[in-house]
């Protein structure tokens, strides 16, 4: 496609569910990126990935939070257990190599009861 | 951590006026900063950047400044169009560090362009 695709764009699941959040870069981006947006806030960092290898999870929350990205394009984002706490729009950006221009996605919003 | 400030959460301006938003920063190590645009169910969209060894750079009817040393940036739009409301990001990196993933978002100024 065009653009950043995110699946699906809203999401209501109840508390102690699994979710998984579904992000298709732009053909070609290398670089992969999750980020989550609470109320109020900027886009906060969760994991990166170049190619199919995550280079940098340090901004997982916790063991609940783990994403792939088997074939080095398409990423799920999975979260165990949700929790209220999650709720939040989450979205994903990609870009042709680590530095370059970041384009995102509309986001998932995710909404736990 | 809150590296990235915006202190502001909205903004109202009047069509044709300048409308200034305002960013700090708290990370000397952050070298490479940048202004992303929010529509509503939209993903934020790049905007317009500034490396740390300019201080000022425009494109079109939009500006960024940079003050190094009092850690700020402002992004400056004139004239201001109804077109322009939005929720504007400022956003900063270690570029030197050759990643994205050390990218940090302030919280966002919602932008209004009354007509």
């Amino acid at each position: 496609g065009a653009g950043v695709s995110q699946t699906p764009s809203n999401k209501v699941t109840e508390k102690g569910k699994y979710v998984e959040l579904r992000c298709d870069p732009i053909s070609g981006h290398t670089a992969l990126y999750w980020y989550r947006q609470s109320l109020g806030q900027g886009p906060e960092f969760l994991i990166y990935f170049q190619g199919t290898g995550a280079a940098d999870d340090s901004g997982l929350p916790n063991d609940r939070f783990f994403a792939v990205r088997p074939e080095g394009s398409v990423s799920t984002l999975k979260i165990q257990r949700t929790e209220r706490g999650d709720s939040a729009v989450y979205l994903c950006a990609s870009s042709w190599y680590s530095t370059g221009e970041l384009f995102f996605g509309e986001g998932s919003r995710l909404t736990v009861l | 951590d809150q590296q990235v400030k915006q202190n502001s959460p909205s903004l109202s301006v009047q069509e044709g006026r300048i409308s200034i938003l305002n960013c700090d920063y708290t990370n000397s190590m952050f070298d490479y900063f940048l202004w992303y645009k929010k529509y509503p169910a939209e993903g934020p969209t790049f905007l317009i950047s500034i490396s740390s060894i300019k201080d000022k750079n425009e494109d079109g009817r939009f500006t960024v400044f940079l003050n190094k040393s009092a850690k700020h940036l402002s992004l400056h739009i004139v004239p201001s169009q109804p077109g322009d409301s939005a929720v504007y990001f400022c956003a900063a990196s270690a570029r030197e560090r050759n990643n994205n993933n050390d990218m940090r978002f302030g919280a966002g100024t919602r932008l209004t362009v009354k007509p």
